[in-house]
């Protein structure tokens, strides 16, 4: 079945602390891969997005992600976190680029102490 | 700017009393879905439309109605909520390839 795992249900960093959140999916054929950013009380706004080309992808707010196919990773990465940086990550990925196949993980919790 | 707006964003119902949360778009995108988020967990897929083509999800109640009257609207009816259907319900939509969705602030519904 098509999964995607986060492993790490929350993470606690203190500012400038550098941060890496894993997310790994199941599957080998055609992905699409998105980070999503959850602030507290806010809507889901995406981070950054893979569909081609450049396995490292840069996204807002300097963070950045690096597709790994043989690893079957999408792993989140910030060199310095910011207090502001707290919320709540989704890794999601859409299977063979079709509509209604966004598998979103369970979410990483990040809480940026200052 | 162009957005996905949902109203209301906050939503009081008594059990069993039905209610509707409505989505209107401005990105003229194609595909609608509607989700459910339950507190620290993932966005959970209820259905989604292909312009209008409705797609159910295969384990999504019978409790669980959507409507689509146009490009813009799209809307979810509750019929008589149960205490755990309690949760942020998310609007999205989809269009101009890739796959990626543009999500709008959610309605938080309680169930009284």
């Amino acid at each position: 079945a098509q999964s995607v795992s986060q492993h790490n249900h929350h993470v606690i960093l203190s500012e400038a602390a550098s941060l890496e959140l894993g997310c790994n999916y199941s599957y080998g054929g055609t992905v699409n891969l998105f980070w999503y950013v959850q602030y507290p009380g806010q809507h889901l706004q995406l981070l950054l997005k893979y569909f081609s080309g450049d396995p490292l992808v840069k996204g807002i707010k300097g963070f950045e992600a690096e597709f790994i196919k043989s690893k079957f990773s999408f792993n989140l990465r910030k060199p310095s976190v910011q207090w502001s940086d707290t919320a709540e990550y989704f890794c999601a990925v859409n299977y063979g680029g079709s509509q209604g196949n966004l598998i979103f993980g369970k979410g990483t919790k990040l809480s940026v102490k200052p | 700017d162009a957005m996905v707006i949902q109203n209301p964003r906050y939503q009081v119902t008594q059990f069993g009393k039905p209610v509707t949360l409505s989505c209107s778009q401005t990105l003229n995108h194609n595909v609608m879905y509607w989700y459910q988020q339950k507190s620290s967990q993932a966005p959970k897929l209820l259905f989604h439309y292909y312009d209008k083509d409705f797609n159910n999800e295969a384990d999504t109640p019978d409790n669980f109605q959507s409507r689509r009257p146009n490009t813009s609207f799209c809307f979810l009816d509750i019929r008589s909520p149960g205490l755990g259907d309690a949760a942020m319900y998310l609007c999205a939509t989809e269009g101009g390839g890739y796959n990626e969705q543009f999500f709008g602030p959610g309605t938080r519904l309680t169930v009284l």
